[in-house]
Protein backbone atom coordinates (compact mmCIF):
# COMPACT_ATOMS: atom_id res chain seq x y z
CA UNK A 1 0.00 0.00 0.00
CA UNK A 2 1.63 3.67 -1.39
CA UNK A 3 -0.82 5.14 1.13
CA UNK A 4 -0.33 9.25 0.32
CA UNK A 5 1.98 9.98 -2.46
CA UNK A 6 3.02 13.54 -2.97
CA UNK A 7 4.91 14.83 -6.44
CA UNK A 8 7.22 15.89 -6.60
CA UNK A 9 9.78 15.80 -3.13
CA UNK A 10 11.97 18.70 -4.17
CA UNK A 11 11.12 22.08 -6.11
CA UNK A 12 13.01 25.73 -7.08
CA UNK A 13 10.64 28.13 -8.20
CA UNK A 14 11.48 31.63 -9.42
CA UNK A 15 9.49 34.30 -8.01
CA UNK A 16 6.48 34.84 -10.55
CA UNK A 17 6.64 31.24 -11.65
CA UNK A 18 3.49 28.64 -11.26
CA UNK A 19 3.30 25.16 -10.56
CA UNK A 20 1.50 22.45 -9.01
CA UNK A 21 1.69 20.01 -6.32
CA UNK A 22 -0.38 16.68 -6.53
CA UNK A 23 -0.97 14.57 -3.64
CA UNK A 24 -2.48 11.04 -4.46
CA UNK A 25 -4.14 8.53 -1.75
CA UNK A 26 -4.93 5.06 -2.21
CA UNK A 27 -7.06 4.37 0.83
CA UNK A 28 -10.70 5.85 -0.72
CA UNK A 29 -10.67 8.86 1.72
CA UNK A 30 -13.28 10.91 1.36
CA UNK A 31 -11.10 13.58 3.36
CA UNK A 32 -8.24 15.61 2.16
CA UNK A 33 -5.81 18.20 2.80
CA UNK A 34 -3.03 20.68 2.50
CA UNK A 35 -0.61 21.62 5.30
CA UNK A 36 2.14 24.08 5.22
CA UNK A 37 5.42 23.70 7.67
CA UNK A 38 7.22 26.66 8.69
CA UNK A 39 10.07 26.48 11.20
CA UNK A 40 8.13 27.11 15.12
CA UNK A 41 5.14 27.21 13.74
CA UNK A 42 3.41 23.65 12.99
CA UNK A 43 1.52 23.09 10.30
CA UNK A 44 -1.34 25.55 9.04
CA UNK A 45 -4.23 24.16 7.28
CA UNK A 46 -4.23 25.69 3.31
CA UNK A 47 -7.12 24.41 1.93
CA UNK A 48 -9.01 20.74 2.68
CA UNK A 49 -11.61 18.89 0.58
CA UNK A 50 -14.37 16.54 2.10
CA UNK A 51 -15.15 15.00 -1.51
CA UNK A 52 -14.79 14.72 -4.88
CA UNK A 53 -15.74 18.09 -6.83
CA UNK A 54 -15.54 20.00 -3.32
CA UNK A 55 -13.13 22.01 -1.58
CA UNK A 56 -12.76 24.68 0.56
CA UNK A 57 -10.60 27.16 2.81
CA UNK A 58 -7.82 26.48 5.88
CA UNK A 59 -6.12 29.21 7.54
CA UNK A 60 -3.77 30.42 5.27
CA UNK A 61 -5.26 29.97 1.84
CA UNK A 62 -4.42 33.48 -0.21
CA UNK A 63 -2.31 32.53 -3.00
CA UNK A 64 -2.82 28.96 -3.77
CA UNK A 65 -5.72 27.36 -5.45
CA UNK A 66 -6.85 23.48 -5.11
CA UNK A 67 -8.60 21.11 -7.07
CA UNK A 68 -9.74 17.75 -6.77
CA UNK A 69 -11.53 16.23 -9.49
CA UNK A 70 -11.02 12.70 -8.76
CA UNK A 71 -11.27 11.73 -5.63
CA UNK A 72 -7.92 10.22 -5.06
CA UNK A 73 -6.24 13.20 -5.82
CA UNK A 74 -6.15 16.35 -4.61
CA UNK A 75 -4.40 19.20 -6.20
CA UNK A 76 -2.10 22.42 -4.78
CA UNK A 77 -1.31 24.97 -7.41
CA UNK A 78 0.37 28.36 -7.15
CA UNK A 79 0.00 30.78 -9.51
CA UNK A 80 2.49 33.32 -9.10
CA UNK A 81 5.06 32.26 -6.70
CA UNK A 82 6.24 34.63 -3.85
CA UNK A 83 9.75 33.71 -1.37
CA UNK A 84 6.71 33.83 1.35
CA UNK A 85 5.72 30.84 0.19
CA UNK A 86 9.07 28.79 0.49
CA UNK A 87 7.85 25.94 2.90
CA UNK A 88 7.28 22.55 3.27
CA UNK A 89 4.33 21.43 2.04
CA UNK A 90 2.06 18.19 3.44
CA UNK A 91 -0.53 16.32 1.76
CA UNK A 92 -3.25 14.57 4.47
CA UNK A 93 -5.83 12.17 4.10
CA UNK A 94 -8.12 10.64 6.44
CA UNK A 95 -11.63 8.42 6.03
CA UNK A 96 -13.88 10.70 8.08
CA UNK A 97 -13.29 14.20 9.30
CA UNK A 98 -10.15 14.82 10.80
CA UNK A 99 -11.15 16.09 13.94
CA UNK A 100 -11.56 12.70 15.62
CA UNK A 101 -9.73 10.22 13.10
CA UNK A 102 -6.06 9.64 12.21
CA UNK A 103 -4.89 11.61 9.14
CA UNK A 104 -2.20 9.73 6.97
CA UNK A 105 0.15 12.14 6.06
CA UNK A 106 2.46 12.11 2.84
CA UNK A 107 6.08 12.70 2.88
CA UNK A 108 6.08 16.22 2.71
CA UNK A 109 7.24 18.57 -0.86
CA UNK A 110 10.42 21.13 0.07
CA UNK A 111 9.55 24.16 -1.78
CA UNK A 112 11.86 26.86 -2.53
CA UNK A 113 11.04 30.31 -3.89
CA UNK A 114 13.79 32.53 -5.11
CA UNK B 1 -11.45 29.49 20.41
CA UNK B 2 -9.15 26.52 20.25
CA UNK B 3 -5.54 26.85 20.99
CA UNK B 4 -2.53 24.31 21.62
CA UNK B 5 0.64 25.39 23.58
CA UNK B 6 4.10 22.77 23.29
CA UNK B 7 5.94 24.28 26.18
CA UNK B 8 9.28 22.77 24.97
CA UNK B 9 10.44 23.88 21.25
CA UNK B 10 13.66 21.04 22.36
CA UNK B 11 14.06 18.09 24.85
CA UNK B 12 16.98 16.27 25.16
CA UNK B 13 17.67 13.26 27.17
CA UNK B 14 20.10 10.43 27.66
CA UNK B 15 19.05 7.14 26.30
CA UNK B 16 17.50 4.69 28.73
CA UNK B 17 16.13 7.43 30.83
CA UNK B 18 12.63 8.68 30.71
CA UNK B 19 11.06 11.29 28.68
CA UNK B 20 8.43 13.84 29.02
CA UNK B 21 7.00 15.89 26.00
CA UNK B 22 4.34 18.81 27.66
CA UNK B 23 1.28 20.02 26.01
CA UNK B 24 -1.22 22.27 26.87
CA UNK B 25 -4.68 23.38 25.08
CA UNK B 26 -7.24 25.44 25.32
CA UNK B 27 -10.75 24.61 24.15
CA UNK B 28 -14.26 26.32 24.34
CA UNK B 29 -15.63 22.30 23.30
CA UNK B 30 -14.83 18.71 23.96
CA UNK B 31 -11.04 18.11 22.19
CA UNK B 32 -9.90 15.65 20.61
CA UNK B 33 -6.16 15.54 21.01
CA UNK B 34 -3.61 13.95 18.72
CA UNK B 35 0.24 13.01 19.26
CA UNK B 36 1.83 13.09 16.25
CA UNK B 37 5.49 11.89 15.22
CA UNK B 38 7.52 13.01 12.12
CA UNK B 39 11.38 11.80 11.69
CA UNK B 40 13.59 13.60 9.40
CA UNK B 41 12.60 14.57 5.83
CA UNK B 42 9.08 12.17 6.36
CA UNK B 43 5.94 12.77 6.73
CA UNK B 44 3.60 12.51 10.58
CA UNK B 45 2.85 9.41 11.67
CA UNK B 46 -0.04 9.41 14.43
CA UNK B 47 1.26 8.48 18.01
CA UNK B 48 -1.87 7.88 19.87
CA UNK B 49 -5.38 9.85 19.93
CA UNK B 50 -7.78 10.87 22.79
CA UNK B 51 -11.15 11.14 21.65
CA UNK B 52 -13.14 11.52 25.12
CA UNK B 53 -12.77 7.28 26.62
CA UNK B 54 -10.16 6.30 28.62
CA UNK B 55 -7.88 9.35 29.84
CA UNK B 56 -4.75 7.29 29.83
CA UNK B 57 -4.03 6.63 26.27
CA UNK B 58 -1.34 4.00 24.76
CA UNK B 59 -0.02 4.71 21.50
CA UNK B 60 2.97 2.99 19.64
CA UNK B 61 6.31 2.41 20.67
CA UNK B 62 5.47 2.60 24.14
CA UNK B 63 4.24 6.19 24.78
CA UNK B 64 1.43 7.10 26.33
CA UNK B 65 -0.45 10.22 26.96
CA UNK B 66 -3.06 11.15 29.57
CA UNK B 67 -5.27 13.68 29.53
CA UNK B 68 -6.44 15.77 32.22
CA UNK B 69 -9.22 17.97 31.61
CA UNK B 70 -8.33 20.19 35.04
CA UNK B 71 -4.72 21.05 33.84
CA UNK B 72 -6.18 21.13 30.51
CA UNK B 73 -2.85 19.08 29.95
CA UNK B 74 -2.04 16.11 27.31
CA UNK B 75 1.41 15.08 28.06
CA UNK B 76 3.12 12.65 25.99
CA UNK B 77 5.69 9.98 28.22
CA UNK B 78 7.69 6.98 27.71
CA UNK B 79 9.53 5.25 30.46
CA UNK B 80 12.38 4.78 28.38
CA UNK B 81 13.95 6.50 25.74
CA UNK B 82 15.35 5.03 22.79
CA UNK B 83 17.88 6.52 20.08
CA UNK B 84 15.02 6.16 17.53
CA UNK B 85 12.54 8.41 19.28
CA UNK B 86 14.79 11.48 18.13
CA UNK B 87 12.47 13.45 16.20
CA UNK B 88 9.91 16.33 16.11
CA UNK B 89 6.49 15.29 18.34
CA UNK B 90 3.54 17.29 17.55
CA UNK B 91 0.53 18.25 20.01
CA UNK B 92 -3.09 18.44 18.29
CA UNK B 93 -6.30 19.77 19.22
CA UNK B 94 -9.29 19.53 17.57
CA UNK B 95 -13.02 19.60 18.22
CA UNK B 96 -14.39 16.31 18.43
CA UNK B 97 -16.49 15.37 15.98
CA UNK B 98 -15.83 18.87 14.31
CA UNK B 99 -14.58 20.64 11.29
CA UNK B 100 -10.69 20.05 9.82
CA UNK B 101 -10.48 24.07 9.64
CA UNK B 102 -10.63 23.90 13.54
CA UNK B 103 -7.49 21.74 13.80
CA UNK B 104 -4.56 23.37 15.78
CA UNK B 105 -0.85 21.96 15.58
CA UNK B 106 1.54 23.02 18.18
CA UNK B 107 4.74 24.12 17.30
CA UNK B 108 6.49 21.19 17.90
CA UNK B 109 9.01 19.66 20.11
CA UNK B 110 12.12 18.61 19.14
CA UNK B 111 13.56 15.32 21.09
CA UNK B 112 17.06 14.77 20.96
CA UNK B 113 18.38 11.74 22.39
CA UNK B 114 21.94 11.18 23.99
CA UNK B 115 23.81 7.97 23.78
Amino acid sequence: NAGVTQTPKFRVLKTGQSMTLLCAQDMNHEYMYWYRQDPGMGLRLIHYSVGEGTTAKGEVPDGYNVSRLKKQNFLLGLESAAPSQTSVYFCASSYKIQGNTEAFFGQGTRLTVV
Amino acid sequence: AQSVTQLDSHVSVSEGTPVLLRCNYSSSYSPSLFWYVQHPNKGLQLLLKYTSAATLVKGINGFEAEFKKSETSFHLTKPSAHMSDAAEYFCVVSPLGGSASKIIFGSGTRLSIRP
